[in-house]
């Protein structure tokens, strides 16, 4: 089975931190995604990576940044932490995009205070 | 990009067959329709995927007429495990998370 995996669950920081959710897959997927999920807003995609060194801007990339050093390991970084991007936030990995099937990780639950 | 629409919410009775139907009027020739679930507090996870006429797995059906402007999951004799938020997606090489269908289950 594929796993995905992020580093935290639950994470509590303050105004102005900097932050570094990371996202992990065990699979040698190509693809990478993060999306926030917030009430009555579905999921929005941040960003997503097809390769090493590669990344594409989203929908919503304001406020953030990726990192993909290694295939397995997709990182988002909130360069310095805002009340309004307290959310969840979920990553996911696919082979293909758009057909090929994305798994998503269990999500990181962000509070910004 | 295909937009999708699809009923905010939905309820239903355990047992009953459920069907949650999904517009994308401007489709593309190349998307394919996928459909996913997701439990509060978890991903989602995928249920279903289909081009055209009609899928069958394991856990559902996918229901695509032959214009493909819409396309209807159908969950057979749902349980309350089964009350969750379902996604609609349309794509080829993008794909759009919508807001999706809050089923809720009823004993």
């Amino acid at each position: 089975d594929v796993k995905v995996t992020q580093s935290s669950r639950y994470l509590v920081k303050r105004t102005g931190e900097k932050v570094f959710l990371e996202c992990v897959q065990d699979m040698d997927h190509e693809n990478m995604f993060w999306y926030r999920q917030d009430p009555g807003l579905g999921l929005r995609l941040i960003y997503f990576s097809y390769d090493v060194k590669m990344k594409e801007k989203g929908d919503i990339p304001e406020g953030y940044s990726v990192s993909r050093e290694k295939k397995e390991r997709f990182s988002l970084i909130l360069e310095s932490a805002s009340t309004n991007q307290t959310s969840m936030y979920l990553c996911a990995s696919n082979r293909l995009a758009g057909v090929e099937t994305q798994y998503f990780g269990p999500g990181t639950r962000l509070l910004v205070l | 990009l295909a937009k999708t629409t699809q009923p905010i919410s939905m309820d239903s009775y355990e047992g009953q067959e459920v069907n949650i139907t999904c517009s994308h009027n401007n489709i593309a020739t190349n998307d394919y329709i996928t459909w996913y679930q997701q439990f509060p507090s978890q991903g989602p996870r995928f249920i279903i995927q289909g081009y055209k006429t009609k899928v069958t797995n394991e856990v559902a059906s996918l229901f695509i007429p032959a214009d493909r402007k819409s396309s209807t999951l159908s969950l057979p004799r749902v349980s309350l495990s089964d009350t969750a938020v379902y996604y609609c997606l349309v794509g080829g090489d993008k794909i759009i998370f919508g807001k999706g269908t809050r089923l809720h289950i009823l004993p």
